[in-house]
């Protein structure tokens, strides 16, 4: 089974503070993304990454920069937290990308 | 332009009955769709995936889902509920390297 994991499951910040989130998937696979869930809102994609080093943009990047370092690793920064931030972070992975594996979240809320 | 309208943010159901959570989409090609289920603070799993072939699919649990292109749908089934599909619900659409996820369908069940 494909497993996705990330860093923390609950993380509490105050505004201004820089934020890691990190992902790590444990089946190799190349595509590795980043969503932000809201409710009534759905899931919105926030940064994607096909390779090691790679990026691409998402819907909503403003305010958000990731990493890519290793291939199973994809970290999710907040350069200077704000209250609007304040939301579920799911981390995705995919082999094909037709097919996303996701962690449990991390729930970070921003004070 | 792609999208994926759940119609009913909340449906509720009594154990034993039908379960009917409904998703129609937009896309300009045809789409890979999918859904997923969410129980409370956990990611997304996946529950069937529609790619091409049989337009039927069925997924885990004793869910399917049948597309139909003429109606734009992807409605998901149960012919019975169980206490345990309790969760949150996500239609998505890919095409053209990216996701399109729906607002979500919050499923209750009755005893």
């Amino acid at each position: 089974d494909v497993k996705v994991t990330q860093s923390s499951r609950y993380l509490v910040k105050r505004t201004g503070e820089k934020v890691f989130l990190e992902c790590v998937q444990d089946m190799d696979h190349e595509n590795m993304f980043w969503y932000r869930q809201d409710p009534g809102l759905g899931l919105r994609l926030i940064y994607f990454s096909y390779d090691v080093k790679m990026k691409e943009k998402g819907d909503i990047p403003e305010g958000y920069s990731v990493s890519r370092e290793k291939k199973e690793r994809f970290s999710l920064i907040l350069e200077s937290a704000s209250t609007n931030q304040t939301s579920m972070y799911l981390c995705a992975s995919s082999f094909r990308l037709d097919t996303q594996y996701f962690g449990p979240g991390t729930r970070l809320t921003v004070l | 332009a792609q999208s994926v309208t759940q119609l009913g943010s909340h449906v509720s159901v009594s154990e034993g009955a039908l379960v009917l959570l409904r998703c129609n989409y937009s896309s300009s090609v045809p789409p890979y769709l999918f859904w997923y289920v969410q129980y409370p603070n956990q990611g997304l799993q996946l529950l069937l995936k529609y790619t091409t072939g049989a337009t039927l699919v069925k997924g885990i649990n004793g869910f399917e889902a049948e597309f139909k292109k003429s109606e734009t749908s992807f409605h998901l089934t149960k012919p019975s509920a169980h206490m345990s599909d309790a969760a949150e619900y996500f239609c998505a659409l890919y095409n053209f390297n990216k996701f399109y996820f729906g607002s979500g369908t919050k499923l209750n069940v009755k005893p």
